[in-house]
């Protein structure tokens, strides 16, 4: 059972807009940044969102992210095949002298 | 930019000590940052193991706190895992990071992943 509550599928077609979850509580999201990755199959998680909504140098502005309150979002736009992956969502918690939290993760499917 | 590489055994005896190492190539672990690691059990989520910073900060769970080290050799670029006493449980794909760590931590790399099943 991971603390933050994602989605644990969701699809669209090619050029569509797709948005995936990550709920929390006061103790990470509503206190802390939150952090985005797309894993591969086979490969390591790379980061694709962080302090919230900054995208790293090479990540496409077709991804976003956004937080309110205990809440947030990762949003595709312009879906590609590429984009086919396992997203999860993390931040880091006050609770139990600090620790880092973690979503269920999300398979993105490209019809 | 940074890379990470987990390296050990595949295979662990029940009640053993489980051992990771992670190389960092990239960039000096004596320069900053926490280097931690974090763990996901076949078909489950992923859990945070600990992390520890090149002057001996640490963030451990508490779950894993009494069985756990992690160690950091600035000397060899290099940091480690011990976990003690393990069980069938601790069967995961084990992953080691990095973190930056200023009003909280993230993790801004992972390593590929190492799967390490404890069996007899």
């Amino acid at each position: 059972q991971s603390v933050l509550t994602q989605p644990p599928s969701a699809s669209g077609t090619p050029g569509q807009r797709v948005t995936i979850s990550c709920s929390g509580s006061s103790s990470n999201i509503g206190s802390n940044t939150v952090n985005w990755y797309q894993q591969l199959p086979g490969t390591a998680p790379k980061v694709l969102i962080y302090s919230d909504n900054q995208r790293p140098s090479g990540v496409p502005d077709r991804f976003s992210g956004s937080k309110s309150g205990t809440s947030a979002s990762l949003a595709i736009s312009g879906l590609q095949s590429e984009d086919e992956a396992d997203y999860f969502c993390a931040a880091w918690d006050d609770s139990l002298n600090g620790h880092v939290v973690f979503g269920g993760g999300t398979k993105l499917t490209v019809l | 930019q940074v890379q990470l590489q987990e390296s050990g055994p595949g295979l662990v005896k029940p009640s053993e000590t489980l051992s990771l190492t992670c190389d960092v190539s990239g960039y000096s672990i004596s320069s900053g940052y926490f280097w931690g690691w974090i763990r996901q059990p076949p078909g489950q989520g992923l859990e945070w193991i600990g992390s520890r910073s090149h002057s001996g900060s640490i963030y451990y769970s508490p779950s894993l706190r009494s069985r756990l080290t992690i160690s950091v050799d600035t000397s060899r670029n290099k940091f480690s895992l011990r976990l003690s006493s393990v069980t069938a449980s601790d069967t995961a794909v084990y992953y080691c990071a990095r973190l930056y760590c200023g009003a909280d931590c993230s993790i801004d790399s992972w390593g590929q992943g190492a799967l390490v099943t404890v069996s007899s």
